[in-house]
């Protein structure tokens, strides 16, 4: 079955990047999401790769694919306390949850000034 | 816009009572669904709908239900609350069940039951 992984933690100072794994277990997923949760917030949605391609960057986001690997990465340049938040990744695919978005316990991304 | 809205935005419950909890978006997706998000679990899907008529059960369907009327509406309804549905729940919408936006949630509603 699908299966999202990520680890639950990751403290950085002020100005340093931050990078933040996945890994995912379903090979027929066809797009990769990365969402921002803020406290007491719903998601929103950063970024996402199609599952064809290696890398994305937006503006401080890079999003780096290895699909050999099933692994999921996102880094954010120059990570600011505004960036503080909960991190989710998710895999969308045609498998045994009938196309749904899967999700990751989520990131818990703290900022240090 | 409004997007997703989700009604209440908090909410305690007793055991054993009824309550349904409120989704309605403005965007005429066709696909809506509804997540919980508990400490350490991340979301876990419901039930969901791929358009008005049709609804289906997620990973944790028990002791929920849904129906789908209109396009804009997805209510959920919690039939005799238990204090293990004590969560966040989350509702999300999008174009369709497969599309390249991903999903666009609402700001949650907070559910206590004691």
């Amino acid at each position: 079955g699908e299966d999202v992984e990520q680890s639950l933690f990751l403290s950085v100072r002020e100005g340093d990047s931050s990078v933040i794994n996945c890994t995912y277990t379903d090979s027929s997923s066809t797009y990769l999401y990365w969402y921002k949760q803020e406290p007491g917030a719903g998601l929103q949605l950063l970024t996402y790769i199609f599952s064809n391609m290696d890398m994305k960057q937006d503006q401080r986001l890079t999003v780096l694919l290895n699909k050999k690997d099933k692994h999921l990465s996102l880094r954010i340049a120059d990570t600011q306390t505004g960036d503080s938040a909960i991190y989710f990744c998710a895999e969308l695919n045609y498998g045994g949850s009938q196309g749904n978005l899967i999700f990751g316990k989520g990131t818990k991304l703290s900022v240090k000034p | 816009n409004a997007g997703v809205t989700q009604t209440p935005k908090f909410q305690v419950l007793k055991t054993g009572q009824s309550m349904t909890l409120q989704c309605a978006q403005d965007m005429n997706h066709e696909y809506m669904s509804w997540y919980r998000q508990d400490p350490g679990m991340g979301l876990r899907l419901i039930h969901y709908s791929v358009g008005a008529g049709i609804t289906d059960q997620g990973e944790v369907p028990n002791g929920y239900n849904v129906s789908r009327s209109t396009t804009e509406d997805f209510p959920l309804r919690l039939l005799s609350a238990a204090p293990s549905q004590t969560s966040v729940y989350f509702c999300a919408s999008s174009y369709s069940q497969a599309s390249r936006w991903g999903y666009t949630f609402g700001s949650g509603t907070r559910l206590t039951v004691v």
